[in-house]
Formats: structure tokens, C-alpha cells, sequence
């Protein structure tokens, strides 16, 4: 079945450590985004990839760190996680750019203690 | 920043209709896109509005005013699997999406 697929489910991560949350497609889209979504704040762009190759800052990106290195995949790493970002991960992709449909992975639950 | 604002909670009966308003502030516009999503699930797309004018799926509606910087979602014959949250995203001159809070709608027999 076409669609974005995410991992992990959820982890609970100790402060200080490294993660990586990792988002693959099938669907070819040339885009992809990386969001986080707090109670009463809504979901806010981490960083995006227009294309393989190439990455850009949200609204959110100081922490974190994204690679794309082929179509499919773009992972969102933590270098030192920090207690602030606890939050629900969602990766999206869209086929050509910002103003097609985003079709949006499961989410990652994750936890700094 | 992106200046997105909808309310926060609405409720409504069964079969009735509802209206969920979106107010944005944005430097520039690009687009405006309605998403539902469930309690613990991702968000899926509802519709998307460039122009002026009502967009009509079905139930469905969604409705821009680009001079008055104003959208709204309306939600006809509702019924219980609606109950969700619907958020309000508006693509600024940065070509990015940027959401407002989410408007939880509860749907009650």
C-alpha cells in the first residue's frame, strides 16, 4: 500500500541523547516536511526538502538536523535531546511542492525525561 | 511570524451544521488548506482554497476571502465520525504552510 510510514511508534529518550526519527515514502513526491504538534500550538515546520539533495529551516529548526539524501526517506535527527522536545513528530510528503496535498506519515510520540 | 486564528473548541448535534472560522494575518498569500484530523492520528486533507469563492466536496465546504484575510469550513448533516480537529493552513509569500491551533469539533447525539 502506497503511503509514508514512520519510526518509531513512540520512545521515551533520556536527555542528552542522540535520535533519529526516521520517514520513507513510496509515493515519489518530491517534497517532504518535518513537523512537530504541541497541545494549543498546533503543527509547526521543523525543516522541509523540496528535493532530493536539498533542505531547508522552518519555523522550528534549532536541535534538529534532516538529511535527503534519495526521494524516499528523510529523517529528523536530535543531536542532544532536550526535555522542550517532547512533542508528536509527523513527517509529510507532497508530489511537486507547498501547494499540493501533504499526505501526512502516523507520527512518532516522543518523550525527553 | 504567521499570524493563524480559529477557535479553539466547538460543539454541535447531530445533523446540524457547523461553521469553523479562520482569521490569518500572513505576509503574503499562496493558499489556504483545510485538514481534519482525529484524536491520536495523522491529518488528512480536506480542501484547499487559492481564489476567491466557495469550494464544494460534498459535505464539505470551504469558503476564502482573500481581501478580509478570512476562511471558513462548513460542515453540513453532521455526523458523529466528524468529531475531530480541523486545522486552518495558510502558504505566506516563504512558500511554507503554517497552521493555526486546530478547532476541536464535538459531535453529540
Amino acid at each position: 500500500i502506497a503511503g509514508i510510514t514512520q519510526a518509531p511508534t513512540s520512545q521515551i529518550l533520556a536527555a542528552g541523547r542522540r535520535m533519529t526519527l526516521r520517514c520513507t515514502q513510496d509515493m515519489r513526491h518530491n517534497a517532504m516536511y518535518w513537523y512537530r504538534q504541541d497541545l494549543g500550538l498546533g503543527l509547526r515546520l521543523i525543516h522541509y526538502s523540496n528535493t532530493a539533495g536539498t533542505t531547508g529551516k522552518g519555523e522550528v529548526p534549532d536541535g534538529y538536523s534532516v538529511s535527503r539524501a534519495n526521494t524516499d526517506d528523510f529523517p529528523l535527527t536530535l543531536a542532544s535531546a532536550v526535555p522542550s522536545q517532547t512533542s508528536v513528530y509527523f513527517c509529510a510528503s507532497s508530489k511537486t511542492g507547498v501547494t499540493d496535498t501533504q499526505y501526512f506519515g502516523p507520527g512518532t510520540r516522543l518523550t525527553v525525561l | 511570524g504567521q499570524n493563524i486564528d480559529q477557535p479553539t473548541e466547538m460543539t454541535a448535534t447531530e445533523g446540524a451544521i457547523v461553521q469553523i472560522n479562520c482569521t490569518y494575518q500572513t505576509s503574503g498569500f499562496n493558499g489556504l488548506f483545510w485538514y481534519q484530523q482525529h484524536a491520536g492520528e495523522a491529518p488528512t486533507f480536506l480542501s484547499y482554497n487559492v481564489l476567491d469563492g466557495l469550494e464544494e466536496k460534498g459535505r464539505f465546504s470551504s469558503f476564502l476571502s482573500r481581501s478580509k484575510g478570512y476562511s471558513y469550513l462548513l460542515l453540513k448533516e453532521l455526523q458523529m465520525k466528524d468529531s475531530a480537529s480541523y486545522l486552518c493552513a495558510v502558504i505566506a509569500s516563504d512558500y511554507k504552510l503554517s497552521f493555526g491551533a486546530g478547532t476541536t469539533v464535538t459531535v453529540r447525539a
